[in-house]
């Protein structure tokens, strides 16, 4: 079946330094590529979102790049906080007939202070 | 404005017994999802509402599972003969009803089967 893969599981950064996390994904026909952040406890969060017609969006310190001929699309955190601590799930949506999304496995990402 | 809410946020039930988990969507918005989000792992689809009608129930495991959105509103996922397996955070989404537009998920709530 359709899947995204993310990588990597676990990251572990110095305080100011930067984060990237990477995701495949297998449909082709995919189009919109969210990001959501989940601290425990709670409900995974929108940071950043990019559509099929761009290869490239930023958002102060949060950037998404996407190769849709690679199919893959990467998340880039600059200038890390330790509030940015938490697990990072990259998607992708089905857009043929249902909205659902498929989820990567999840990122957990820990910046050290 | 207010996010989509949950409630319980946390549920414990006994094995074989029923169970039912409540989302309150974003007002005005007219798709409404559920997923189940296991230990360690990312949400997974168990079914999506375009008002009142189930327009994708592709994702619920068994016919234990069932949800309803009587007014196309609030929507209720209902289990039944709940079993040790169906342990894991249940999370409801909402978005505008278009497929482009960004689903917003809720709090989740927390299904522990003993």
């Amino acid at each position: 079946g359709e899947n995204v893969e993310q990588h990597p599981s676990t990251l572990s950064v110095q305080e100011g330094d930067s984060a990237v996390i990477k995701c495949t994904y297998s449909d082709s026909a995919s189009n919109y590529f969210p990001w959501y952040k989940q601290e425990l406890g709670k409900g995974p969060q929108l940071i950043i979102d990019i559509r099929s017609n761009v290869g490239e969006k930023k958002d102060q310190r949060i950037a998404v790049t996407l190769n849709k001929t690679a199919k893959h699309f990467s998340l880039h955190i600059t200038e890390t906080q330790p509030e940015d601590s938490a697990v990072y799930f990259c998607a992708a949506d089905r857009s043929e007939g249902t909205y659902k999304y498929i989820f990567g496995t999840g990122t957990r990402l820990k910046v050290l202070a | 404005g207010a996010g989509v809410s949950q409630t319980p946020s946390n549920k414990v039930t006994e094995k074989g017994k029923y169970v039912e988990l409540r989302c309150d969507p974003i007002s005005g918005h007219t798709a409404l999802y559920w997923y189940r989000q296991s230990l360690g792992q990312g949400p997974e689809f168990l079914i999506y509402f375009q008002g009142t009608g189930a327009a994708d129930d592709s994702g619920l495991p068994n016919d234990r599972f069932f949800a309803v959105r009587p007014e196309g509103s609030v929507s209720t996922l209902k289990i039944q003969r709940t079993e040790r397996g169906d342990s894991a955070v249940y999370l409801c989404a909402s978005s505008l009803g278009l497929a482009t537009d960004t689903q917003y998920f809720g709090p989740g709530t927390r299904l522990t089967v003993l």
